[in-house]
């Protein structure tokens, strides 16, 4: 069965630019989180999607937003991109709405110049 | 305010030297603990989900306990393969239903 994937692996932007990542959760999980992990640091809650809904968001501003598309696959987008946005972002997925174990993939690492 | 805690920071171990990783929380409606392992760059891979105190769960040289302000990630006889962060997570009864993590615990074992 395969697990969580993302896409690209690696990315490298300007500040100011957008960034758009993606996670396709495992198949029959419905609900993807999104995860930001700066150099030396733990894992902070970005956001969580169930059914195409966002159900909650953690601490970061407005320019971090994403949606969940009818097969369950995510998109996060960071707007107006700044240094301190590089950091590995992980996505993980779960079969029911917040309640199960969450199986993360191996993470999109963001660099921004 | 819920808080999840990890000692020790860092653990330097021999080979086949026991030893074990501690996370002790402050969580209302505690719902489940879970234990992750990960390695350098990458995704944190699941090993353990807990819900109650006093349940235990083994996998190879990997036994997690709970208590009901605690758990420990013990480690017996481990080789330089268990080397890796390992991170504690709490998730409690809420509508917000958002997991909680710990630091992690980086451990190194010495061949």
């Amino acid at each position: 069965e395969a697990g969580v994937t993302q896409s690209p692996t690696h990315l490298i932007k300007t500040r100011g630019q957008q960034a758009t990542l993606r996670c396709s959760p495992i198949s029959g999980h419905t609900s993807v989180y999104w995860y930001q992990q700066a150099l030396g640091l733990g894992l902070q809650f970005l956001l969580w999607y169930d059914e195409g809904e966002e159900r909650n968001r953690g601490n970061f501003p407005p320019r971090f937003s994403g949606r969940q598309f009818p097969n369950y696959s995510s998109e996060l987008n960071v707007n107006a991109l700044e240094l301190e946005d590089s950091a590995l972002y992980l996505c993980a997925s779960s079969q029911t709405s917040g309640t199960e174990t969450q199986y993360f993939g191996p993470g999109t690492r963001l660099l921004v110049l | 305010e819920d808080q999840v805690t990890q000692s020790p920071e860092a653990l330097r171990l021999q080979e086949g030297e026991s030893s074990s990783l501690n996370c002790s929380y402050t969580v209302s409606g505690l719902r489940g603990l879970f234990w992750y392992r990960q390695d350098p760059g990458k995704g944190p891979e699941f090993l353990f989900t807990l819900y109650s105190a006093g349940e235990e769960k083994e996998k190879e040289r990997l036994k997690a306990t709970l208590t009901k302000k605690e758990s420990f990630l013990h480690i017996t006889a481990p080789k330089p393969e268990d080397s890796a962060t390992y991170l504690c997570a709490v998730y409690r009864y809420s509508s917000a239903s958002k997991i909680i993590f710990g630091s992690g615990t980086r451990l190194s074992i010495r061949p």
